[in-house]
């Protein structure tokens, strides 16, 4: 079963505009992770947070991680018709084994 | 670098009828997975595997399904009976890091059960 929430299930914008989905999620991580995955294809990572971090950037990538919220979010900047896809959320569990647990997904569409 | 490698991309059965899917790893990745993933649904972890031993298997249904991993590198995923619920995408994925890194995904075998 899916463990954690993300938000909105659905988005839709116009190229340009920039993008936030947002991840909530019950436990203790050791790490979020994002990935996205366009149609017809498999992940693709796209950036690792760690507990112990607030805010990591990577292109037109910004992630933020809220543990005491337990809450991360994903801004994509000046967003292009090539991010369409559906991105989701991992969490890597903490502990003494760990694993990752992936959200339900966001998916987004940029309108050209 | 050669990605993760994934055959077939893409299986039509009859229920009852038994499938067995394919992965490579990333050369030198000891750390191999396999996931389920539902339409709209994010993966959901079957089995992980620490070169040749399967340290988590315990979301696979072992009734039907097994896996293998000889020689700690390909693996073989296998369902047997096959049932209409089984209808999915079955991903592997490597990681170099044991544990919640990284992992890069293969491009997944579509199951359709009939």
């Amino acid at each position: 079963s899916q463990q954690g929430e993300e938000d909105p299930q659905a988005l839709s914008i116009q190229e340009g505009e920039n993008a936030t989905m947002n991840c909530s999620y019950k436990t203790s991580i050791n790490n979020l992770q994002w990935y996205r995955q366009n149609s017809g294809r498999g992940l693709v990572h796209l950036i690792l947070i760690r507990s112990n971090e607030r805010e990591k950037h990577s292109g037109r990538l910004r992630v933020t991680l809220d543990t005491s919220k337990k809450s991360s979010s994903l801004l994509i900047t000046a967003s292009r018709a090539a991010d369409t896809a559906s991105y989701f959320c991992a969490r890597g569990t903490s502990g003494g084994y760990n694993k990752l647990i992936f959200g339900a997904g966001t998916r987004l569409a940029v309108h050209p | 670098e050669a990605g993760v490698v994934q055959s077939p991309r893409y299986k039509i059965i009859e229920k009852k009828q038994p499938v067995a899917f394919w992965c490579n790893p990333i050369s030198g990745h000891n750390t191999l997975y396999w996931y389920l993933q539902n339409l709209g649904q994010g993966p959901e972890l079957l089995i992980r595997y620490e070169n040749e031993e399967a340290v988590d298997d315990s979301q696979l249904p072992k009734d039907r399904f097994s896996a293998e991993r000889l020689k700690g590198v390909d693996s073989t995923l296998k369902i047997q009976p096959a049932e209409l619920g089984d209808s999915a995408v079955y991903l592997c994925a490597s990681s170099s890091i044991a544990g919640a890194g990284e992992q890069y995904f293969g491009p997944g075998t579509r199951l359709t059960v009939t």
